[in-house]
């Protein structure tokens, strides 16, 4: 079974400065996608970045962008000038290629990221 | 935004009593989702749908069942509410399995069992 672990339950990151959210995954497929999810107070859940595992390039997203290391199952999300918009919990997900899978997100525990100005 | 409508947003009922919430889209997708968001956990799949009168089985189903008569509505019953449910419920819908497609979410709905 595919696990995704958020080993940071707090973040906090200075306006104008640069975080890095951590996530890991354990996956035996080849084939899946990881995602970025924000949820600001409103609890309504948007995208903020995808990521294929077949693409060595890492996704970026205007001030968003992520570090993907495929070996060693990392998939960090990088913040360039924290706005104080971007105040949330931020999800880590994965999704599998093998289309039995029902398409599914599994999930990490969330990281409560809080900026200051 | 995608039309995903959740309703009530808001309930509080008692422990043994049942809970039915509904998950109602525009946009014609065939797979619907439901999943609880708790503390520590994240999210976490309970039922979904892919398609009329076709559902599976999530991570956590146990005490809950679900139904889709129709391709715009997707059900989550609790039979007999326990307060272990308590939680916020977020349905979700995707056009198909291919993970290149966007899974969109509504906005949820808190549920507080008493």
């Amino acid at each position: 079974a595919q696990t995704v672990t958020q080993s940071q339950p707090e973040m906090s990151v200075q306006e104008a400065e640069t975080v890095t959210l951590s996530c890991t995954y354990d996956t035996s497929e080849s084939d899946y996608y990881l995602f970025w999810y924000k949820q600001p107070p409103s609890r309504q859940m948007i995208l903020v970045i995808r990521q294929e595992a077949y693409k060595q390039q890492n996704a970026t997203e205007n001030r968003f962008s992520v570090n993907f290391q495929k070996a060693a199952k990392s998939f960090s999300l990088k913040i360039s000038d924290s706005q104080l918009g971007d105040a949330a919990m931020y999800f880590c997900a994965y999704r599998s290629g093998i289309y039995n899978q029902g398409g599914k997100l599994i999930f990490g525990q969330g990281t409560e990221l809080s900026v200051k100005p | 935004d995608a039309g995903i409508t959740q309703s009530p947003r808001h309930k509080v009922t008692e422990t043994g009593t049942p809970v039915t919430l509904r998950c109602h889209q525009t946009e014609n997708h065939r797979y619907m989702y439901w999943y609880r968001q708790d503390p520590g956990h994240g999210l976490r799949l309970i039922h979904y749908s892919y398609g009329v009168k076709d559902t599976d089985k999530g991570e956590v189903s146990d005490g809950y069942s679900v139904s889709r008569s129709k391709t715009e509505d997707f059900l989550l019953t609790l039979e007999s509410a326990t307060s272990s449910q308590t939680s916020v419920y977020f349905c979700a819908i995707s056009e198909s399995v291919d993970p290149r497609e966007t899974q969109y979410f509504g906005p949820g709905t808190r549920l507080l069992v008493l």
